[in-house]
């Protein structure tokens, strides 16, 4: 049991390239979440899915966009990246849809993006 | 809107002595309350959370927090430091209901701990 995983570790762009952040859970969680962690300001969301097939926006989701591919996998795409969006993005995931009040989030071990 | 605020970006105990973090939040009603670790170079893990059942919640690796209503406070105390505590520590609430689990976290507090 992985749990949640993602690729890749880290990544160097050069401003206007484009690149997709990939995450995958094995815990047959309904609920995927995409953050930004950025110094001094925790953890904020970017785009979430309550379930397979559903997406939403969170806090922060300009420039970004996100797929749901099945109930295990859920992608972050940059299409025009920059030195902005450059942070630490960690992916996570919830037992529940959106009703799921106080479930626990369970993180992945992050991708360090660096947009020159 | 609900928010979180740590007091105290940087923290620095002794080794065995007592670790407190302090965590506040604003909101009407009593949120799902949460403290995190996040070890260098890792993701966030959980360490314990307040769902409406007990005040005293115990989590894991000897911490705990009291859940303060009147103080509007969810502060992470731990008894005697260990040199493997040295992480930084997010404090997060979700609403009570309405919505979506959303998880509003803390700008967090970088403990370290010093022989």
């Amino acid at each position: 049991n992985a749990g949640v995983t993602q690729t890749p570790k880290f990544q160097v762009l050069k401003t206007g390239q484009s690149m997709t952040l990939q995450c995958a859970q094995d815990m047959n969680h309904n609920s995927m979440y995409w953050y930004r962690q950025d110094p001094g300001m925790g953890l904020r969301l970017i785009y979430y899915s309550a379930s397979e097939g559903t997406t939403d926006k969170g806090e922060v989701p300009n420039g970004y966009n996100v797929s749901r591919l099945n109930k295990r996998e859920f992608s972050l795409r940059l299409e025009s990246a920059a030195p902005s969006q450059t942070s630490v993005y960690f992916c996570a995931s919830s037992v529940g849809t959106s009703g799921g009040h106080g479930e626990t989030q369970y993180f992945g071990p992050g991708t360090r993006l660096l947009v020159l | 809107a609900q928010s979180v605020t740590q007091l105290g970006s940087h923290v620095s105990v002794s080794e065995g002595a007592l670790v407190l973090l302090r965590c506040n939040y604003s909101s009407s009603v009593p949120p799902y309350l949460f403290w995190y670790v996040q070890y260098p170079n890792q993701g966030l893990q959980l360490l314990l959370k307040y769902t409406s059942a007990a005040t005293l919640v115990k989590g894991i690796n000897g911490f705990e927090a009291e859940f303060k209503k009147s103080e509007t406070s969810f502060h992470l105390t731990k008894p005697s430091a260990h040199m493997s505590d040295a992480a930084e520590y997010f404090c997060a609430v979700t609403p009570f209901s309405g919505g979506y689990n959303k998880l509003i976290f803390g700008a967090g507090t970088r403990l370290a701990v010093h022989p």
